[in-house]
């Protein structure tokens, strides 16, 4: 079976802080995706970073970067200059390639300080 | 340019209640559809998925329904809601393989 786990229920922040959270993962599948999606307190899901697995190179995207070690089954997303507008909920996600499934973690409530 | 719309954004239904949630994709043709809930500090779970008109995957046995009567419409339903259909409901939509644009949810509370 395949899982997500993201072990941080709860961060916080201070602004223009650099902040982690974690992820890892469960799959036996040799092609997958794993994604970070943003849900800010207007509930709707937002893309942050996708990642495919058989890229070696981190994805990056602006301020938001990822740490994807495969071996190791993990997936954190380093947020740089923190800002206000981050705060909200994040959730880790897999998808094997060939299904239509996302897989998600239960979030990471983050909270960015003034 | 390319959107979703979901509505209603809130609902009270009681108990024994009939449900339809309506999804609707502007922008594009063809799109993978999707119904997820999510329950408080739980993850999304996958309820329905959709790969055309009259193709509807369903993931998880229970008391919901959904329907693609069109091409960009996807519609969650139910005959008689139980207290545990109570959740945020979300429709989302693909068309790039994996990635997905969400709608805005709605939270349904059945009393």
């Amino acid at each position: 079976a395949q899982t997500v786990t993201q072990s941080q229920p709860e961060m916080s922040v201070q602004e223009a802080e650099t902040v982690t959270l974690s992820c890892t993962y469960d799959t036996s599948e040799s092609n997958y995706y794993l994604f970070w999606y943003k849900q800010p307190p207007s509930r709707q899901m937002i893309l942050v970073i996708r990642q495919e697995a058989y890229k070696q190179q981190n994805a990056t995207e602006n301020r938001f970067s990822v740490n994807f070690q495969k071996a190791a089954k993990s997936f954190s997303l380093k947020i740089s200059d923190s800002q206000l507008g981050d705060t909200a909920m994040y959730f880790c996600a897999l998808l094997s390639s060939g299904t239509y499934k996302y897989i998600f973690g239960t979030g990471t409530r983050l909270k960015v300080l003034a | 340019s390319q959107t979703i719309h979901q509505w209603p954004a809130t609902l009270v239904q009681p108990v024994g209640s009939p449900l339809s949630l309506e999804c609707t994709v502007e922008g594009t043709s063809n799109p993978n559809l999707y119904w997820y809930r999510q329950a408080a500090g739980r993850g999304l779970q996958l309820l329905f998925y959709s790969v055309g008109i009259g193709q509807i995957s369903s993931e998880v046995p229970q008391n919901l329904s959904a329907s693609r009567p069109q091409d960009r419409q996807f519609i969650l339903s139910s005959k008689k809601l139980l207290l545990s259909d109570s959740g945020f409901y979300l429709c989302a939509w693909s068309v790039q393989y994996g990635v997905y644009t969400f709608g805005s949810g709605t939270r349904l509370t059945v009393v």
